[in-house]
């Protein structure tokens, strides 16, 4: 599976919308974008994924670059409650349910 | 429904003993993975189960071991037990092993190793 770069900690204020980057580069054509969540002592909590088109649900929108090297997570209204790390995953076709986890980032809501 | 279930929630044990750790996935998913957690090596997958057979296992010793059983309830052994084991460990369930579908974890067993 393709690996993920992710900044290690990003601030947002209460209210405004989180921007939250990943690069995937090495991502082959048959892989989706997944972002998990994981609230401090929780297990990890599926947000969103997708393949190339621009994704969107009731937690978060996807964007993914034409290229698919890149996307970007958007939580529109964030509030304390998304204070959380996010984990950016490229997962395969013949992977199964193995996720590979990188470092993700820590984003700190701020009131 | 009822989320992912894992038991027991905290333990603690010595070097040496061994530990069995257990996770009742959402009725209906038979697919079963686990992972480890620890604050240096962060989230790493030790295996996955279907139907009762291991489809995939991470770079963990052989310490490290699983089994599923019919009704898609699963249990993870660790034997020989050293202190680098402490960790959070997460149950994941999810319909099948196809690549779209969305991993569903329990909150974990947080397991400390004196």
């Amino acid at each position: 599976d393709a690996k993920t770069t992710q900044p290690p900690s990003m601030d947002c204020a209460e209210g405004r919308a989180a921007n939250l980057p990943c690069n995937h580069s090495t991502i082959s054509g048959n892989e989706y974008v997944y972002w998990y969540r994981q609230i401090h002592s929780q297990g990890p909590q599926y947000i969103i994924h997708g393949l190339k088109n621009n994704e969107t649900n009731e937690m978060a929108s996807l964007i993914i670059t034409e290229d698919r090297k890149s996307s970007t997570l958007i939580l529109p209204h964030a509030t304390l409650r998304d204070t959380a790390v996010y984990y950016c995953i490229v997962r395969g076709s013949n992977a199964g349910n193995m996720l590979t986890f990188g470092g993700g980032t820590r984003l700190m809501v701020k009131p | 429904k009822a989320g992912v279930t894992q038991t027991p929630r905290y333990l603690i044990k010595t070097r040496g003993q061994q530990v069995t750790l257990s996770c009742s996935p959402i009725s209906g998913h038979r697919s079963v993975s686990w992972y480890q957690q620890t604050p240096g090596q962060g989230l790493q997958f030790l295996f996955e189960y279907f139907s009762e057979t291991q489809r995939n296992k991470g770079n963990f010793p052989g310490r490290f071991s699983g089994r599923q059983f019919s009704n898609s309830r699963s249990e993870m052994n660790v034997s020989t037990l050293e202190l680098g084991d402490s960790a959070l460990y997460l149950c994941a369930s999810s319909i099948d092993l196809a690549s779209t579908g969305e991993l569903f974890f329990g909150e974990g067993s947080r397991l400390t190793v004196l």
